[in-house]
């Protein structure tokens, strides 16, 4: 069956350090999305990739699609404190998410 | 405020009791996903409904059921609770099904079993 995984699973940065999550898909998806749940909250969502290749940029946040379909990335570029939280990416009409990755932000 | 409304938002019972968790969609969503996350974990998919009908299943257990109304609010019902039972279940709805919309989650029941 398809398996999604996403890594890291943590990851502890110096504030204004970067960071990058990766979704990696054992087969071709026809799209992804990714979603932020902060500490105690619920998922929220970010950003929805459709187009192979595809790249989109949301203030410090840079998504993109892999070429194949089959990865993802979510690159935060100088992170704050408030971008503490668990990204999970989304696939299949399921809505079932990856595993997540906690990101902590030391200030 | 995503417009999903769950409740309980806390619920505390014993090993063997039976809940319900409810869920009501925002307005216009016709499609509701459950998920249960236990501490510090990821999301698993338990059931996602659409229009009043189950359209897909995950790792639901047996002991658990689920049911979307007509008029579109959705219950997740949990039997023979045992203590690894003791997560946060959040409800999701969406326009449509489907990976074109955004899905919208409530804030979670929270259920504790002693």
């Amino acid at each position: 069956g398809q398996q999604v995984m996403q890594i890291p699973q943590y990851q502890h940065v110096q504030e204004g350090e970067d960071f990058t999550t990766y979704c990696n898909s054992s087969t071709t998806l026809s799209n992804i999305q990714w979603y932020k749940q902060r500490p105690g909250g619920h998922p929220v969502f970010l950003i929805q990739l459709v187009k192979s290749g595809e790249v989109k940029k949301q203030k410090r946040l840079t998504f993109q699609f892999g070429e194949a379909k089959k990865n993802s990335s979510l690159h935060i570029t100088a992170t704050q404190t408030t971008d503490v939280g668990t990204y999970f990416c989304s696939y299949t009409d399921k809505l079932i998410f990856g595993t997540g990755t906690r990101l902590q932000v030391f200030p | 405020d995503s417009g999903v409304t769950q409740t309980p938002k806390h619920l505390i019972t014993a090993t063997g009791q039976r809940v319900t968790l409810r869920c009501s969609p925002r307005s216009g969503d016709l499609s509701v996903y459950w998920y249960q996350q236990s501490l510090d974990q990821g999301l698993q998919f338990l059931i996602q409904y659409y229009n009043g009908e189950e359209r897909a299943k995950g790792n639901i257990l047996e002991r658990f059921s689920a049911q979307q109304f007509p008029d579109l609010h959705s219950e997740l019902n949990l039997s023979s609770l045992e203590l690894g039972d003791s997560a946060l279940y959040f409800c999701a709805s969406s326009v449509e099904p489907g990976m074109n919309t955004e899905a919208f989650f409530g804030q979670g029941t929270r259920l504790t079993v002693v």
